[in-house]
Formats: structure tokens, C-alpha cells, sequence
């Protein structure tokens, strides 16, 4: 049972350069999420897709992209690094049975370092 | 716009006390609401989830309750053990916003 797949664990950008996330689940969710968590502050929303090719913004989309080409894989992409941007990166899916979200499952993160 | 409250921040017990977190949040229209468990280093763990239609959810050692109208859960431990210790999380999605979180509960339980 793979659940929700990140990868990469780690990595460390330079200012500037630019990389992909990405995450994968296995259990047909039609919701998936990215989050970020920072010493502190809690989990906050960067981006959210309700199916292939609908995505939206959460709380702190500035310096990200997303794309939901497909059920299973929702990529997050940095385009031009910031140290602000140093942080734990989380990506969940959960569906939804016609009453609202249901159990949310997250991936073991992306430990992210912006030098 | 949804605000999630966790009381107290931390917490150190000795092993065999039985302690309750408390979660707090605005906004009253909820679908439901989800306990999470997180070690240092690692990933979320789902432990719990609430319908909003629902007053408690157990699971082993663990009972979770939800007063929607007052805006209230709690997540009840018992006979603590040193493998409880981590971070937990409590978070509620409300009408087109997914989960939001709490800022979490840091556990230690001493042998």
C-alpha cells in the first residue's frame, strides 16, 4: 500500500534555481493538496486540485505552480528559489462521497533548503 | 475565515496519566474534523476522524470528541505510554477550503 508518494526526501537549491516536487497516490482520490510547515507556524495551504485539470490557490500560493494532468500525480513547481521558501513541503489527497472531504492521508514530506 | 486553536502548545506527563488535548475553531460549519499524530522528522499520521454529525470517535487508546456548536474537540489518551510522544495536530476543512490546522500539540511522556 504506497498511499501518497513524494519525492525528492531532501534537497537544497540555490537562489534562483528553479525545481519540481512531485507526488503521486495510488487510491484513486480525486483531491489532492500541497502544504507547507514551517517551525511554529502550523501547516498552511499552498495549492489544492478537486480533480485532473482543476487547481486552485490556498493561502500562501506566491512563487509556486501547479498541474493536475491527472488523477494520480499533482507536481509543485518552484520556479525561481527564495530562502523564504525553505521548508517542509507536504502533498495529501483525500476524496470526496458527495458529504465534503473526507480522511485526508499525507506523504512523509520534502525537506526543502533554499542557500 | 476558519481559525484553528490548539491548547496547551505543550505538554510533558509522566508514563500511565491519562490527558486530554484540546482543538478550538471559528467557523462552526464543518464536514467533519481530523486528529493527526506527527513524529519529529516524519510525516502526518491520520488517527482520527470526526463526521460533524458525530459526538465521539474511539480508536484504541484514543477517544476523540466534537462539540460543532460550540466549536470544541478533544482528544483523550489513556494510561500514556512514551511511545504517545509526538506532535498532534488537529485540522477541519469548512466549506471550499481543505483542512486547516492548528499550530499542534507538542507531547512528551516521561518512563
Amino acid at each position: 500500500n504506497a498511499g501518497v508518494t513524494q519525492t525528492p526526501k531532501f534537497r537544497i537549491l540555490k537562489i534562483g534555481q528553479s525545481m519540481t516536487l512531485q507526488c503521486a497516490q495510488d487510491m484513486n482520490h480525486n483531491y489532492m493538496y500541497w502544504y507547507r510547515q514551517d517551525p511554529g507556524m502550523g501547516l498552511k495551504l499552498i495549492y489544492y486540485s478537486v480533480g485532473a485539470g482543476i487547481t486552485d490557490k490556498g493561502e500562501v500560493p506566491n512563487g509556486y505552480n501547479v498541474s493536475r494532468s491527472t488523477t494520480e500525480d499533482f507536481p509543485l513547481r518552484l520556479e525561481l528559489a527564495a530562502p523564504s521558501q525553505t521548508s517542509v513541503y507536504f502533498c495529501a489527497s483525500s476524496t470526496d462521497r458527495g458529504g465534503g472531504y473526507t480522511e485526508a492521508f499525507f506523504g512523509q514530506g520534502t525537506r526543502l533548503t533554499v542557500v | 475565515k476558519q481559525e484553528v486553536t490548539q491548547i496547551p502548545a505543550a505538554l510533558s506527563v509522566p508514563e500511565g496519566e491519562n490527558l486530554v488535548l484540546n482543538c478550538s475553531f471559528t467557523d462552526s460549519a464543518i464536514y467533519n474534523l481530523q486528529w493527526f499524530r506527527q513524529d519529529p522528522g516524519k510525516g502526518l499520521t491520520s488517527l482520527l476522524l470526526i463526521q460533524s454529525s458525530q459526538r465521539e470517535q474511539t480508536s484504541g487508546r484514543l477517544n476523540a470528541s466534537l462539540d460543532k456548536s460550540s466549536g470544541r474537540s478533544t482528544l483523550y489518551i489513556a494510561a500514556s505510554q512514551p511511545g504517545d510522544s509526538a506532535t498532534y495536530l488537529c485540522a477541519v476543512p469548512s466549506g471550499n477550503t481543505p483542512l486547516v490546522f492548528g499550530k499542534g500539540t507538542r507531547l512528551s511522556v516521561i518512563a
